[in-house]
């Protein structure tokens, strides 16, 4: 069976310091990933999202950036972190087939 | 573009009352439509789905029905528990281009 794994669960950063956030699907080939970010209290905004290794698409512009260098392996980053980069960051994939999507645990990232 | 609108919350609810979460969409094609939930501090878990119009998805309790002709997916459920307490949300996917509604928090009160 499928499986997502989302790490860290929760993080705790200063303005200004690196992010790595990794996201792991098992049991798949050649997903579609995505990373959603969740504000406190708000809705899911898309932010990234991938047909296949090394194609990244960007929904919004901001500082945070992804990669996928391996076929199940999302990563998302940013070089220096935000105050309003803080909220709920949640990873997902989908067979590509108008069918739902499975979303990780999710990481809470705090930037102080 | 396609979208999905959901009754906006909070929703509070005694335990055992019956639930309706209103969720209509705008789609140029026939998407499919999905319920999720999540509860405090997860990610987002499918609850239901339907795939074509007239389907009835149903899981836990709850139920939804594809209604083309309104264009809604109402979610419901006869009698909640105090564990049903979560955020929900509708969406559509088409052309694998999932939208999702801005959610509706439930609290059920024991």
């Amino acid at each position: 069976s499928q499986t997502i794994h989302q790490w860290p669960a929760t993080l705790v950063q200063p303005v200004g310091s690196p992010l790595s956030l990794e996201c792991t699907v098992e049991g798949t080939s050649n997903p579609n990933l995505y990373w959603y970010r969740q504000a406190a209290g708000r809705g899911l905004q898309l932010l990234f999202y991938s047909v296949g290794i090394g194609q990244i698409s960007s929904e919004v512009p901001q500082n945070l950036s992804a990669s996928r260098p391996q076929d199940r392996q999302f990563i998302l980053s940013s070089k220096k972190l935000l105050l309003s980069d803080s909220g709920f960051y949640l990873c997902a994939w989908s067979t590509g087939y108008q069918d739902s999507y499975t979303f990780g645990s999710g990481t809470r990232l705090t930037v102080v | 573009g396609d979208s999905v609108t959901q009754m906006e919350g909070p929703v509070t609810l005694s335990e055992e009352a019956f639930l309706t979460i209103n969720c209509t969409y705008t789609a140029t094609g026939y998407p499919s439509l999905f319920w999720y939930v999540q509860y405090p501090g997860e990610g987002l878990q499918l609850l239901l789905k339907a795939t074509k119009a007239d389907d009835k998805g149903s899981n836990k309790g709850f139920e939804a029905t594809y209604r083309k002709e309104t264009t809604s997916f109402h979610l419901e459920k006869g009698s909640v528990q105090v564990s049903d307490s979560a955020v929900y949300f509708c969406a559509l996917i088409y052309n694998n281009d999932m939208r999702f509604g801005a959610g509706t928090r439930l609290t059920v009160k024991p």
